[in-house]
């Protein structure tokens, strides 16, 4: 099972909005409403920002919102803020025998 | 406060094993699933496997390209989740976290990773 697909890097400016894709198949993202996003900072532990691909945890900003679009998962970040810079990671169930894939992770920048 | 700490970790050589632990604190333990997740130096995360909680079968799920190798356990009476490594590689160096899963098929909380080194 391959990872799913995102962009290596995405960057903006401070109050922009950026969104990061992540691209699987119909063996998960296209089947199942189960994407979850990750922010991790440096040397930090990941973090959850959304899931059931568009629900927020309680604490996180409303500035961070998800949506999904056939095998295509994305996560929004609006008004963006320093503090955004870190890697984000979506992850996918893909059923019973391979379970949950990750992507690949993106890098945002803020400029 | 609500917590994972790992622990465990270190160097060890190819073919060895190596246990590692995750003590839970300020939730119900025994009642949630936890999850094993890697990456590798450099790499992106990796879902390793999870457990059930005693109440939905205590069962295990790996995934493909560890299964075999790693045993996921847990003692509830000591809040404390564990990975048996075996026959380790060196594509196995990575930090390993627990996290927690919760019912909405996400790892909700994190701890701050163990790091796991194999080589010669």
């Amino acid at each position: 099972q391959s990872a799913l697909t995102q962009p290596a890097s995405v960057s903006g400016s401070p109050g922009q909005s950026i969104t990061i894709s992540c691209t699987g198949t119909s063996s998960d993202v296209g089947t199942y409403n189960l994407v979850s996003w990750y922010q991790q900072h440096p040397g930090r532990a990941p973090k959850l920002m959304i899931y059931e691909g568009s629900k927020r945890p309680s604490g996180v900003s409303n500035r961070f919102s998800g949506s999904k679009s056939g095998n295509t998962a994305s996560l929004t970040i609006s008004g963006l803020q320093a503090e955004d810079e870190a890697d984000y990671y979506c992850c996918s169930y893909a059923g019973s025998h391979i379970f949950y894939v990750f992507g690949t992770g993106t890098k945002v920048t803020v400029l | 406060e609500v917590q994972l700490v790992e622990s465990g970790g270190g160097l060890v050589e190819p073919g060895g094993s190596l246990r590692l632990s995750c003590a839970a604190s300020g939730f119900s333990f025994s009642s949630v699933w936890m999850s094993w997740v890697r990456q590798a130096p450099g790499k992106g995360l990796e879902w390793v496997g999870r457990i059930r909680s005693r109440s939905d079968g205590g069962t295990t799920d790996y995934a493909a390209p560890v299964k075999g190798t790693i045993t996921i356990s847990r003692d509830d009476s000591k809040n404390t989740l564990y990975l048996q490594m075996d026959s380790l590689k060196t594509e196995d160096t990575a930090v390993y976290y627990c996290a927690r899963f919760n019912t909405k098929d996400a790892f909700d909380i994190w701890g701050q990773g163990t790091v796991v080194t194999v080589s010669s």
